[in-house]
């Protein structure tokens, strides 16, 4: 069965700083999709960015960044510039073909002033 | 476009009683799985419906029932309340189904279920 963890439960950050989540998977598969999402305080599911597995270059989406390694099956988020209204609980979920997203415990991130 | 919308936003309801949630997918998404998060178990997949069908369920009682409408708009029905049945549920719409290439999912704000 597939597997997401996040070893990091809370983690805190300088607002402007630079700050990075972790995430692994475990799967015996070789397509599949890998995603971030923001959970503000407000409870809103947020996707903050995507991945597909096939692709070699890592996604970008403005500040936010991911370091994709496939063959150790990691896939951290890479927060640059913090803002406070970064401040949420982010989730890392893994999908692969045809079948439901899995999701991780979540990283509760603290942005302060 | 509007988001996906879920109705109510809070529930509450007495042990035994039955309640149904409501989504409605962003327009033009025909694809809706729905989750339940609680704090002790985190984030569940509950059962996703795909053109009116079920594609995938999780590990959730026979309680725990879904539809989908011809209009993509899905409902999820819950029977037997149980005091542990108190959470958030989260319904999230997809254009394609969940594990291909356009089947990201977009998140609704939730319903938060209450049982006494």
């Amino acid at each position: 069965a597939q597997t997401v963890t996040q070893s990091q439960p809370e983690m805190s950050v300088q607002e402007a700083e630079t700050v990075t989540l972790s995430c692994t998977y475990d799967t015996s598969e070789n397509n599949y999709y890998l995603f971030w999402y923001k959970q503000p305080p407000s409870r809103q599911m947020i996707l903050v960015i995507r991945q597909e597995a096939y692709k070699q270059q890592n996604a970008t989406e403005n500040r936010f960044s991911v370091n994709f390694q496939k063959a150790a099956k990691s896939f951290s988020l890479k927060i640059s510039d913090s803002q406070l209204g970064d401040t949420a609980m982010y989730f890392c979920a893994f999908m692969r073909n045809t079948d439901k997203l899995i999701f991780g415990t979540g990283t509760r991130l603290q942005v302060f002033p | 476009k509007a988001g996906v919308t879920q109705t109510p936003r809070y529930l509450i309801k007495t042990r035994g009683q039955q309640v149904t949630l409501s989504c409605s997918p962003i327009s033009g998404h025909r694809s809706v799985s729905w989750y339940q998060q609680t704090p002790g178990q985190g984030l569940q997949f509950l059962f996703e419906y795909f053109s009116e069908t079920q594609r995938n369920k999780g590990n959730f009682p026979g309680r725990f029932s879904g539809r989908q409408f011809s209009n993509s708009r899905s409902e999820m029905n819950v029977s037997t309340l149980e005091l542990g049945d108190s959470a958030l549920y989260l319904c999230a719409s997809s254009l394609a189904p969940s594990g291909t290439a356009e089947g990201e999912q977009y998140f609704g704000p939730g319903t938060r279920l209450t049982v006494t």
